[in-house]
């Protein structure tokens, strides 16, 4: 069946340093890649997203690269502050079945310390 | 808009009680999902709905899990009896129909506890 596997699972780094998240996807038809940030207590909030007829997508210090070739898609996180904090989930939709269902990965904890 | 509203935002219970957890979907929206979160399993989708109608309940655990949607502004969620293995983060979200933007919107979550 469809899946998405994302790497690493915990993810320490140093305030002002990058980071970067990893996710691979097995259905070759998925065409949109949508990244969550969910903080303690709340619900995942979307922060970015990519389709498959982009590569790349910027926005302020968080960037998405997507190589459909290789079936995989990655979080990058620029100058991180400790509010970048979260556990980050990634997604991926539009497959084969087309229904609207998102696929998410097992999510990364990201811990920014100051 | 308001967001995805869920309510109650917390509830805890005994075993054996029935439970139900409710959730008003963003104004306009076609699709709506109900998640399960914990620490070992993860965000697990339980089930979805398009224009009222329940699409995939594959993710459903068992009988004691069901789900409406009567209207297209408000979705149940009824665990009965529940059981203190049920006890974990439920999420609804809401989005655009497919060809608009798949975009997933969650609400704020029910924290059940199943004592």
């Amino acid at each position: 069946g469809e899946n998405v596997e994302q790497h690493p699972s915990t993810l320490s780094v140093q305030e002002g340093d990058s980071a970067v998240i990893k996710c691979t996807y097995s259905d070759s038809a998925s065409n949109y890649f949508p990244w969550y940030k969910q903080e303690l207590g709340k619900g995942p909030q979307l922060i970015i997203d990519i389709r498959s007829n982009v590569g790349e997508k910027k926005d302020q210090r968080i960037a998405v690269t997507l190589n459909k070739t290789a079936k995989h898609f990655s979080l990058h996180i620029t100058e991180t502050q400790p509010e970048d904090s979260a556990v980050y989930f990634c997604a991926a939709g539009g497959g084969s079945s087309n229904t609207g269902k998102l696929i998410f990965g097992q999510g990364t904890t990201l811990q920014v310390k100051p | 808009d308001a967001g995805v509203i869920q309510s109650p935002r917390h509830e805890v219970t005994e075993m054996g009680q029935e439970v139900t957890l409710r959730c008003k979907p963003i104004s306009g929206h076609d699709y709506l999902f109900w998640y399960r979160q914990t620490m070992m399993r993860g965000l697990e989708l339980l089930i979805y709905f398009n224009n009222n109608v329940p699409i995939d309940d594959s993710g459903m655990p068992e009988d004691r899990f069901s789900a409406k949607m009567p209207n297209a502004s408000f979705s149940t969620l009824k665990i009965q009896p529940s059981e203190p293995r049920d006890s974990a983060v439920y999420f609804c979200a809401s989005s655009l129909r497919v060809g608009v933007g798949e975009t997933q919107y969650f609400g704020p979550g029910t924290r059940l506890l199943v004592l």
